[in-house]
């Protein structure tokens, strides 16, 4: 595609439950990042991979998150046991790869833990 | 302290205004500084690069950075409505890893 696709576009789920949100990245970009948007607190990373690197997962905020990019390409987030906390929008980015500055931001995934 | 500062505040702005908007940081190793622009219920874009001190000019927009004191700004010359989004600075390093480090954004409303 054109761009960075990410779905579902919004998410609706019970507390306790697992969710598990998508990424489709720009055709031949080997980075991808994934960073989380709550209301007045900016862009929070979460996790970064770079082609068959190791990712960084330093930004993830406790066990239950976890992310994998299968064949580097799409990656998915999965938020296990779900908390009211984890409410935000969840962001994918892509980039062509090391030492490029410009990420391409999907639209986000708008989850919402009732 | 935060890697990247960034005072949230809201900011309403006659058309035609010089809107500016600043940011500072902590990470001495921050290379490549940027501005990204988010519409309502869009991911953000990019606006502006710049790598190291200095000055970038994009039509209406200027970036600058100051290294020596930690701090960058953006500067919209002759503001649009068209310009109302939340702008966010955002910042990495050269080498080491590649995750961006982002400001809380700033809200910034052109009235017409």
């Amino acid at each position: 595609g054109a761009g960075v696709s990410q779905s579902p576009s919004n998410k609706v789920t019970e507390k306790g439950k697992d969710v598990e949100l998508r990424c489709d990245p720009i055709s031949g970009h080997t980075a991808l990042y994934w960073y989380r948007q709550s209301l007045g607190q900016g862009l929070e990373f979460l996790i970064y991979f770079q082609g068959n690197s190791a990712p960084d997962k330093s930004g993830l905020p406790s066990d239950r998150f976890s992310a994998e990019r299968t064949g580097g390409s799409v990656s998915t987030l999965t938020i296990q046991r779900t908390q009211q906390e984890d409410s935000a929008v969840y962001l994918c980015a892509s980039s062509s790869g090391q030492g490029v500055t410009e990420a391409f931001f999907g639209q986000g995934t708008r989850l919402t833990v009732v | 302290q935060k890697e990247v500062e960034q005072d949230p505040g809201p900011l309403s702005v006659p058309e035609g205004a010089i809107v500016s908007l600043n940011c500072t940081y902590s990470n001495s190793a921050f290379q490549y500084f940027m501005w990204y622009r988010q519409y309502s219920r869009k991911g953000p874009e990019l606006l502006m690069y710049t790598y190291s001190s200095g000055n970038k000019e994009d039509g209406r927009f200027t970036a600058q950075v100051d290294k020596s004191s930690k701090y960058i700004s953006l500067f919209i010359r002759d503001s649009q409505p068209s310009d109302s989004a939340t702008y966010l600075c955002a910042m990495r390093e050269y080498y080491g890893n590649n995750r961006l480090a982002f400001g809380k954004g700033n809200q910034v409303v052109v009235i017409p």
